[in-house]
């Protein structure tokens, strides 16, 4: 079955330290790829998105996530992590099947950046 | 553009009770979803529209879960009758294109 895997289910960081977040997929077709973010008592927003091209995305807020086909990854990084970014991510991917975008996420990380 | 609105925005009731949460997508969206988000774990997608036609609805449990999107725009999603298992965070999300976009969810608690 299609999934997708989120290495780390809780990551602790102060602020300026860098962040990677891992996610790994199952899917041997073409994908769309995703990560959404949900800060503390809001709704799921989309970060960053990959469909073709440039395997290197850059998002809001000065995040980035590189795409390597031959791992099945799609890693989310930030150099430099501030207070604010505390929250949840979650990484995703649309399986090209029929034509209809389904959804596919991780059971997300949790980020607690500290001051 | 206003976003995704759904309501209620919680809901606690029990077991064997029934329950009905409301979606109203962004406008012009075409695709409409519900996801199931239990605590801990990632969303689990139970319906999509296309429209008002139903494209996969393979992971809704058909015997208590039901969906319905008339004329193509706003949807309810109706359990009944609630097991606790079914304690979680009902999204809705639509979407126009490869995006999809995620409403603030309803929060269910079954006791």
């Amino acid at each position: 079955a299609q999934s997708v895997s989120q290495h780390n289910h809780h990551v602790i960081l102060s602020e300026a330290a860098s962040l990677e977040l891992g996610c790994n997929y199952s899917y041997g077709g073409t994908v769309n790829l995703f990560w959404y973010v949900q800060y503390p008592g809001q709704h799921l927003q989309l970060l960053l998105k990959y469909f073709s091209g440039d395997p290197l995305v850059k998002g809001i807020k000065g995040f980035e996530a590189e795409f390597i086909k031959s791992k099945f990854s799609f890693n989310l990084r930030k150099p430099s992590v501030q207070w604010s970014d505390t929250a949840e991510y979650f990484c995703a991917v649309t399986p090209f099947s029929g034509g209809y975008n389904k959804l596919i996420f991780g059971a997300g990380t949790r980020l607690a950046v500290h001051p | 553009e206003a976003g995704v609105a759904q309501s209620p925005r919680y809901k606690i009731i029990e077991k064997r009770q029934s329950v009905a949460f409301w979606c109203n997508p962004i406008s012009g969206h075409a695709t409409l979803y519900w996801y199931q988000q239990i605590l801990g774990q990632g969303p689990k997608l139970l319906i999509q529209f296309q429209n008002n036609g139903v494209v996969d609805d393979s992971q809704l449990p058909k015997d208590r879960f039901s969906a319905e999107r008339l004329k193509g725009v706003d949807s309810t999603l109706k359990i009944q009758p609630a097991k606790l298992e079914d304690s979680a965070v009902y999204l809705c999300a639509s979407s126009g294109g490869d995006t999809q976009y995620f409403g603030p969810g309803t929060r269910l608690t079954v006791l």
